[in-house]
C-alpha cells in the first residue's frame, strides 16, 4: 500500500526555519516525482514545490522560491521542504504528495498533512 | 503564473440533482487539467486527470469535459458522499495552480 507521512510541523517564529519531511513506503520512491501543497486555515489548495525522481530538478511557487528548498533522500525514502524566512502567510497544513507515475503533477497518493504555524 | 478561477464558489444542492462546476484558465492549458475532492480535515482525493479521465475506483455518475480554457466537472446524481469541497488544477506549466474551490452544499 502507498503511504506518505509527513512530519516536522509546529510553531516557529516569523524569520525562523522548519523542515518538514515525508516519509514514504509502498513504491520505489525513486521512480517518482515528489510535491508539496499547502493549505492556509480554512482556505484553498496551494501548489508549492516539486521535486523530479533523482533529485536534479525543482519547481517552486513564487511566494516561496528563494525561501524554500525541497530535496529528497532516495536512500532513505525521504522528502523533504526546509523552510527559511518563514512568514505568518506560510501558516497551513503543508500536504506531502506523489503523483500518478507520469511525471505530469497529476497528485494520486496524499500524506495527511502537517501543521505549521507562523506566529510570535 | 496561470490563474484558474471556478465557479460557483458555493453550490446548494439536493441527493439526486444533477451538477455542474465549471473552471476556467487565464490562458490555455490544453487538457493538462485535474479535478479534486476534499473533505474537512482530510487530503484531497484525485477525481479525474487530462480534463476528462476518471482514476481508478472514482464513481462513474462523476464526469469532466473541457479543452484549452474551459473545463467542467459533473456530478450526474448527487450521492450523500459527494457533497464536499473540489478543486481544479492545471499542470499544464509551472508554477501548477488550484481554483479556489467550490463547496458543494446540502439544500
Amino acid at each position: 500500500e502507498v503511504q506518505v507521512v509527513e512530519s516536522g510541523g509546529g510553531l516557529v517564529q516569523p524569520g525562523g526555519s522548519l523542515r518538514l519531511s515525508c516519509a514514504a513506503s509502498g513504491f520505489t520512491f525513486s521512480n517518482y516525482w515528489m510535491y508539496w501543497v499547502r493549505q492556509a486555515p480554512g482556505k484553498g489548495l496551494v501548489w508549492v514545490s516539486r521535486i523530479n525522481g533523482d533529485g536534479s530538478s525543482t519547481k517552486y511557487a513564487d511566494s516561496v522560491k528563494g525561501r524554500f528548498t525541497i530535496s529528497r533522500d532516495n536512500a532513505k525514502n525521504t522528502l523533504y521542504l526546509q523552510m527559511n524566512s518563514l512568514r505568518a502567510e506560510d501558516t497551513a497544513v503543508y500536504f506531502c504528495a506523489r503523483d500518478r507515475g507520469s511525471a505530469l503533477g497529476e497528485l494520486l497518493h496524499w500524506g495527511q498533512g502537517t501543521l505549521v504555524t507562523v506566529s510570535s | 503564473d496561470i490563474q484558474m478561477t471556478q465557479s460557483p464558489s458555493t453550490l446548494s444542492a439536493s441527493v439526486g440533482d444533477r451538477v455542474t462546476i465549471t473552471c476556467r484558465a487565464s490562458q490555455s492549458i490544453s487538457t493538462w487539467l485535474a479535478w479534486y475532492q476534499q473533505k474537512p480535515g482530510k487530503a484531497p482525493k484525485l477525481l479525474i486527470y487530462k480534463a476528462s479521465t476518471l482514476e481508478s475506483r472514482v464513481p462513474s455518475s462523476l464526469s469532466g469535459s473541457g479543452s484549452g480554457t474551459e473545463f467542467t466537472l459533473t456530478i450526474s446524481s448527487l450521492q450523500p458522499d459527494d457533497f464536499a469541497t473540489y478543486y481544479c488544477q492545471q499542470y499544464n506549466s509551472y508554477p501548477y495552480t488550484f481554483g479556489q474551490g467550490t463547496k458543494l452544499e446540502i439544500k
